[in-house]
């Protein structure tokens, strides 16, 4: 299978953009998922198919995806987008997840 | 409203049996696939395996082929995840969650609450 590298952590100030990266080799032919996870809560999709947010998701999240990066994008950030970040992509018949990124909004 | 409810949290010693189960309402369950994810204490997410409901076709990640077991009952819209010999390193939270658009290479649009098992 292979493997998504993801940076453990993304600082951002409120009002500014983050950008989470995740990398993997041929990324780009493969459909990326992200979801936003906090504390003691389960996860939750924010963009699927490399660009698309379901509903409900701010507009604010954006994605993109091509040759070996994908990028997940909070424009705006607010204190409530401070989370865990977790790519996901599928291989093989099997799903493979990034390492996450922690976003701090200070 | 799409809802996952999985069961409550366990306590069991190493060596004992276990199935924690993930209910499916506010849709037809047997349209969509349902995927297992683990995420061990303050770690990240992990795929365990996924099952198709409709003719509970599963498939695995490699690690955990042979020591876990994914079942679904149509019936009752239940997916279920089962251990017949519990390790300490099982100690996690085990999280189900559909696949959007029925597709088995999908994303995971609704999950589960989470169950927390502790082996010690």
């Amino acid at each position: 299978s292979f493997e998504l590298t993801q940076p453990p952590s993304v600082s951002v100030s409120p009002g500014q953009t983050a950008s989470i990266t995740c990398s993997g080799d041929r990324l780009g032919d493969r459909y990326v998922f992200w979801y936003q996870q906090k504390p003691g809560h389960s996860p939750v999709l924010v963009i699927y198919q490399d660009s698309n947010r379901p509903s409900g998701i701010p507009e604010r999240f954006s994605g993109s995806n091509s040759a070996n990066t994908a990028t997940l994008t909070i424009s705006g950030t607010q204190t409530l987008d401070e989370a865990d970040y977790y790519c996901q992509a599928w291989g093989a018949g099997t799903a493979v997840f990034g390492p996450g990124t922690k976003v701090t909004v200070l | 409203e799409v809802q996952l409810v999985q069961s409550g949290a366990e306590v069991k010693k190493p060596g004992e049996s276990l199935r924690i189960s993930c209910k499916g309402s506010g849709y037809r369950f047997s349209s969509f696939w349902i995927t297992w994810v683990r995420q061990m204490p303050g770690k990240g997410l992990e795929w365990m395996g996924t099952i198709d409901p409709s003719d509970t076709y599963t498939n695995y990640w490699p690690s955990f082929h042979g020591h876990v077991t994914i079942a679904a009952d149509e019936s009752t819209n239940t997916a279920y995840l089962q251990w017949t010999s519990l390790k300490a390193s099982d100690t996690a939270m085990y999280y189900c969650a559909r696949h959007k658009d029925g597709s088995s290479t999908s994303s995971f649009d609704y999950w589960g609450q989470g169950s927390l098992v502790a082996v010690s």
